[in-house]
């Protein structure tokens, strides 16, 4: 299976302020996703993220908000912008493996103060 | 939006007691996954259904997957402490690559 991981692991950040977290895949990967987990609650798709086109939003998520990269088939970036503290959440990519199988990240666990 | 429910919402079991989670979903699927997430961490991957299969098996853990009542259920049979964690089920739908969670259920098994 991928191995996933991600950076930061953990932040703390002030309102008003941008995170960009990272997603790092040991092998090449078509399908890659970003997932927000609200405290106590279960994973919300945000959006898919294309190589070499823009993402895909689900309803609720919007770019300007929660821009996405995909410089290649192992790399993505989510920014998390203007920061608050709503979106204290873990914040989790995933890859999609081509017997279907979905791995995720160990997760990035924001809190905005 | 999430595309299915879990039951129960949590469970509480004694060790060697066997614990069943049932996920019910909307729409058609390509298939189905069932995940554990300790508390605060990364989901491990538990088991993966296709729409054309009706029963899985992977060591203690038992998946059924019923198409006609959009539903699933995941058996682990003679559970141990360790099994503590919320349990969730995810439904890739058809015609698109994106996989929707359900709520989820809290299982803690006592020792």
């Amino acid at each position: 299976s991928a191995v996933i991981s991600q950076k930061p692991s953990r932040d703390i950040c002030q309102r008003g302020t941008s995170l960009t977290i990272q997603c790092q895949v040991d092998s090449q990967v078509t399908m890659m996703f970003w997932y927000r987990q609200q405290p106590g609650q279960s994973l919300t798709l945000i959006a898919t993220a294309n190589q070499g086109s823009e993402a895909t939003y689900e309803s609720g998520f919007v770019i300007d908000k929660f821009p996405i990269s995909r410089p290649n088939l192992t790399f993505s970036t989510l920014t998390v912008s203007n920061m608050s503290p709503e979106d204290s959440s873990i914040y989790l990519c995933s890859v999609e493996e081509k017997t279907d199988t979905q791995y995720f990240g160990p997760g990035t666990r924001l809190t905005v103060l | 939006s999430q595309q299915g429910e879990e039951d129960p919402q949590a469970l509480s079991i004694q060790e060697g007691e066997n614990a069943t989670m049932n996920c019910s979903y909307k729409t058609s699927i390509n298939n189905l996954q069932w995940y554990r997430q300790n508390s605060g961490r990364g989901l491990v991957h538990l088991i993966l259904i296709r729409s054309n299969e009706r029963e899985k098996h992977s060591g203690r853990l038992r998946v059924t997957l019923d198409t006609s009542k959009k539903s699933s259920s995941l058996l682990i049979t003679a559970s141990r402490a360790a099994d503590t964690a919320s349990y969730f089920c995810a439904t890739e739908v058809t015609g698109g690559f994106k996989t929707i969670f359900g709520a989820g259920t809290r299982l803690f098994v006592k020792a």
